[in-house]
């Protein structure tokens, strides 16, 4: 059974540009949380969407929002980068919604905004 | 306010000597506790979870200690190699929030 995938695996942007990440759980999956790691901050968590719905929300401001498509593959958006946005922005998938569920990563998305 | 703090940030161990890592809490609601390997390039893996009605865990070369009443709970690693060289997180949810709260990692290096 194929893994979890993030696309693009690296990515260089400019400061207020937008960004679009994807990423495709594991088959089956139908929840997707995403993550922001930092050096600074460790890894510290976006949102979770289970059945196309926003389930739950870390404190991130506005600008970083998601979605999740009928086949449970998921998108997240930042928009107006800034500097401190420059992270490694990780993909989790579980079978269902719930912290008893493992949840299996992807290799993540490098963003670097200049 | 960070509520999983781990220790340390950085560990030395000799190949075939423990490794521990510590963790704390504040949450009470708390009452998943896993644990997450994490290899360069990769995503985090997870190793062993605990929940609050068992005070160890065991699998294979890796244990889980928790302490509800101090609210503390810690990794040891048996025998450690140095494929076991990689950051560890310690993780805590409950409650009515799903999420995984994540303490900041350690970085443990096996020296051959």
């Amino acid at each position: 059974k194929a893994g979890v995938t993030q696309t693009p695996r690296y990515l260089i942007k400019t400061r207020g540009q937008q960004v679009t990440l994807s990423c495709s759980p594991i088959s089956g999956h139908r929840s997707v949380s995403w993550y922001q790691q930092t050096p600074g901050q460790g890894l510290q968590f976006l949102f979770e969407y289970f059945s196309e719905t926003q389930r739950n929300k870390g404190n991130f401001p506005g600008r970083f929002s998601g979605r999740q498509f009928s086949n449970s593959r998921s998108e997240m958006n930042v928009s107006t980068l800034e500097l401190g946005d420059s992270a490694l922005y990780l993909c989790a998938s579980s079978f269902t919604s719930g912290y008893y569920n493992e949840q299996f990563f992807g290799p993540g998305t490098r963003l670097t905004v200049l | 306010q960070q509520q999983v703090k781990q220790s340390p940030q950085s560990l030395i161990v000799q190949k075939g000597g423990i490794s521990i890592i510590n963790c704390a809490y504040e949450n009470t609601a708390f009452d998943y506790f896993p644990w997450y390997q994490q290899f360069p390039g990769k995503g985090p893996a997870l190793l062993i979870a605990i929940r609050p009605d068992v005070s160890e865990k065991k699998e294979g070369r890796f244990t889980i200690s928790f302490n509800k009443s101090a609210k503390q709970f810690s990794l040891h690693i048996m025998d450690s190699q140095p494929g076991d060289s990689a950051t560890y997180f310690c993780a805590a949810s409950g409650g009515s929030n799903y999420k995984l709260t994540f303490g900041k990692g350690t970085l443990l290096t096996v020296n051959p």
